[in-house]
C-alpha cells in the first residue's frame, strides 16, 4: 500500500508558467513531510520540512503547503534551472527510527 | 555548509565480490541512514544507525548487508556478496536526530553508483 502518491508523474513547464506539483499521503499522526530536489545521477537536495496542516515554507520561486491530506509545491514563473525530479517523503506509520518513505517523484522540465 | 560526502562515486564490482561504501556524515549529525534507488525507480530505505547500532532495516537489508561506524566521522555499508540486483545509487544521509516526536530533516550525499557484472 502506498503511503505517498505523486502527481503529474511529469510535467512540462514553459519559461514563467506557474503550477503545482502535489504530493497526497495516507499516514496517520503526521511527524514530518519533506520536499527534495533531485538532479540527474545526483543525490536528493533538501527543500521544506512541513509538520502542521496549513504550514507553510517559501524559498526563491517555491512555496510548499501542507493539509491533512496532501501537500503542494508551487513554482511560480520557473526557470530553465528549475527543472529537475521533485521528491515527497514521510516517515511511514509505525516507524519511529528515522525511516523516510519517498514517492516515485514528478519529473519537471521548464523550457525556454 | 557542512555536506555528506560519499566515496567512490562509482563503484564496478563482478557478481560474488565484497564492497565497501564509504560516506562520512555531517559532523554534528547522530542519526545516519543507507538509502538505494535502482534505475528509474523510488528512492528506498536501507537501513537507520544510531549510537552504534542498527535503528531499523528494510526487508531489503537482509544478511548479506552490514554497516558499521570505525571511527568518528566514516559511516560504512558492506554488501558481503553482490548480485546482480544490487545494482543502483546507493546514499547516505544523516540527521541531528528526533526531536519530540517528529522527524528531523536527512540530508543526503550525491550518491555512489554501484554497477555489479
Amino acid at each position: 500500500e502506498d503511503q505517498v502518491t505523486q502527481s503529474p508523474e511529469a510535467l512540462r513547464l514553459q519559461e514563467g508558467e506557474s503550477s503545482s506539483l502535489n504530493c497526497s499521503y495516507t499516514v496517520s499522526g503526521l511527524r514530518g513531510l519533506f520536499w527534495y530536489r533531485q538532479d540527474p545521477g545526483k543525490g536528493p537536495e533538501f527543500l521544506f520540512t512541513l509538520y502542521s496542516a496549513g504550514e507553510e515554507k517559501e524559498k526563491e520561486r517555491l512555496k510548499a503547503t501542507l493539509t491533512k491530506k496532501e501537500s503542494f509545491l508551487h513554482i511560480t514563473a520557473p526557470k530553465p534551472e528549475d527543472s529537475a525530479t521533485y521528491l515527497c517523503a514521510v516517515p511511514p506509520r509505525g516507524s519511529t527510527l528515522g525511516r523516510l518513505y519517498f514517492g516515485r517523484g514528478t519529473q519537471l522540465t521548464v523550457w525556454p | 555548509e557542512p555536506e555528506v560526502t560519499q566515496t567512490p562515486s562509482h563503484q564496478v564490482t563482478q557478481m560474488g565480490q565484497e564492497v565497501i561504501l564509504r560516506c562520512v556524515p555531517i559532523s554534528n549529525h547522530l542519526y545516519f541512514y543507507w538509502y538505494r534507488q535502482i534505475l528509474g525507480q523510488k528512492v528506498e530505505f536501507l537501513v537507520s544507525f544510531y549510537n552504534n547500532e542498527i535503528s531499523e532495516k528494510s526487508e531489503i537489508f537482509d544478511d548479506q548487508f552490514s554497516v558499521e561506524r570505525p571511527d568518528g566521522s566514516n559511516f560504512t555499508l558492506k554488501i558481503r556478496s553482490t548480485k546482480l540486483e544490487d545494482s543502483a545509487m546507493y546514499f547516505c544521509a544523516s540527521s541531528r536526530g528526533l526531536a519530540g516526536g517528529r522527524s528531523e530533516t536527512q540530508y543526503f550525499g550525491p550518491g555512489t553508483r554501484l554497477l555489479v557484472l
